[in-house]
């Protein structure tokens, strides 16, 4: 079984500061990874995904993050926060089981607030 | 394109009392589909899934069960509410694919007074 942990569970920042969410995943096989945002009382919204290739992977709004095998981490990242960034933030995996993926599993969330 | 909708938006209800949340898929066929929790603090907790109709699997014992009764069509219910049930309850879909990318419903606010 794979797991998540997200090191952080609040950041602040300041506007314009540069960020990064710290994700760390463990799992015998290869996996997916994923980084959703969720704002106050709404859904959660896929921000980028790692599926194969580069490991550098852009997503929206801005961030970007890194897949570092060795590391096993997948860490979320942007050069300078908005007030409008302001929201919680989840990283998720899935196994690469070769068929039908059914679940992901996710971390408990990192709560990013920025500042003026 | 592919929409998921989930209603109500916020409900309130008495402990003891029924409960029913529904989830539609639009835009797809033949999907995967979960129900979350969301407690504070505490992340997502998958509570069901379904990967076709009348195919439901339970994550966690619970006083909630689902049910699938139609392909895009997922039914989050309860017989008699407890306090525990209050929460933030996610419905989700995925098409299998791309690593089993999830999308997201609104949610339901569900308080249980």
């Amino acid at each position: 079984a794979q797991s998540v942990t997200q090191l952080d569970s609040q950041v602040p920042v300041f506007e314009e500061a540069p960020v990064e969410l710290r994700c760390n995943y463990s799992s015998s096989v290869s996996v997916y990874l994923f980084w959703y945002v969720q704002y106050p009382n709404q859904g959660l919204q896929l921000l980028l995904k790692y599926l194969s290739g580069s490991t550098l992977v852009k997503g929206i709004n801005g961030f970007e993050a890194e897949f570092n095998k060795s590391q096993t981490s997948f860490h979320l990242r942007k050069p300078s926060v908005h007030i409008s960034d302001t929201a919680e933030y989840f990283c998720a995996v899935s196994r690469d089981s070769g068929g039908s993926n059914y679940k992901l599993t996710f971390g408990k969330g990192t709560l990013l607030t920025v500042n003026p | 394109s592919q929409t998921i909708h989930q209603w109500p938006a916020t409900l309130v209800q008495p402990v003891g009392s029924p409960l029913s949340l529904e989830c539609t898929v639009e835009g797809t066929s033949n999907p995967n589909l979960y129900w979350y929790r969301q407690a504070a603090g505490r992340g997502l907790q998958l509570l069901f899934y379904s990967v076709g109709i009348g195919q439901i699997s339970s994550e966690v014992p619970q006083n909630l069960s689902a049910s699938r009764p139609q392909d895009r069509q997922f039914i989050l219910s309860s017989k008699k509410l407890l306090l525990s049930d209050s929460g933030f309850y996610l419905c989700a879909w995925s098409a299998g694919t791309g690593g089993g990318i999830q999308y997201f419903g609104a949610g339901t606010r569900l308080s249980v007074l």
